[in-house]
């Protein structure tokens, strides 16, 4: 199985901040990366495929980058609403794995 | 636009088997672009993909749980069903299907109990 490992594992970061979250992957998977959001009791909602494509409805303000084995996740400016849980997720290969995820937190 | 439901008992004791179906609707699970997942989390815990199925039934499932799982579809109800045997309390979480290699979109959830 391909590895997925995100750091930080968790952050502090306040309203307006530039938030930057890494997931790196144990071998190659070209751009097969998505990202998601899960917010406590809801379900992962996707907010990025193909490592830098958005989906359809969010914001501009998420970004993805990266290909290969390292790929990031950028939040431009944090809202209150941004804070919650965020994973990837590599589907260039069976089984689909995820990343261990990244909480941030309200400073 | 897509929408998907999971559905089926919260709670089963363990060594039996859980059996739960994944609705979809405003899409038809018929299209052979995408397939359809069964993808587990324990409460606290990380993201397990557990199995998927294209509308021609064909599968796939994760190694770790291939000898317990057993994932079908239903083409004529929109629906395709998920059935994990000889259960434990490590198989307690919440489930959720979902779209494609992507994961886009997911169903609520729906959590399973192991426990006598």
């Amino acid at each position: 199985d391909i590895q997925m490992t995100q750091s930080p594992s968790s952050l502090s970061a306040s309203v307006g901040d530039r938030v930057t979250i890494t997931c790196r992957a144990s071998q190659g998977i070209s751009n097969y990366l998505a990202w998601f959001q899960q917010k406590p009791g809801k379900a992962p909602k996707s907010l990025i495929y193909a490592a830098s494509s958005l989906q359809s409805g969010v914001p501009s303000k998420f970004s993805g980058s990266g290909s290969g084995t390292d790929f990031t996740l950028t939040i431009s400016s944090l809202q209150p609403e941004d804070f919650a849980t965020y994973y990837c997720q590599q589907y260039n290969s069976y089984p689909p794995t995820f990343g261990g995820g990244t909480k941030v937190e309200i400073k | 636009q897509v929408q998907l439901q999971e559905s089926g008992p919260g709670l089963v004791k363990p060594s039996q088997t859980l059996s739960l179906t994944c609705t979809v609707s405003g899409g038809s699970i018929s299209s052979d672009i995408y397939h359809w997942s069964w993808i587990r989390q324990p409460a606290g815990k990380g993201l397990e993909w557990i199995g998927r199925i294209y509308s021609s039934g064909s599968t796939i499932y994760n190694p770790s749980l291939k000898s317990r799982v057993t994932i079908s579809v239903d083409t004529s109800k929109n629906q395709f069903s998920l059935k994990l045997s000889s259960v434990t309390a490590a198989d307690t979480a919440v489930y959720y299907c979902a779209r494609g290699a992507a994961f886009d979109p997911w169903g609520q959830g729906t959590l399973v109990t192991v426990s006598s």
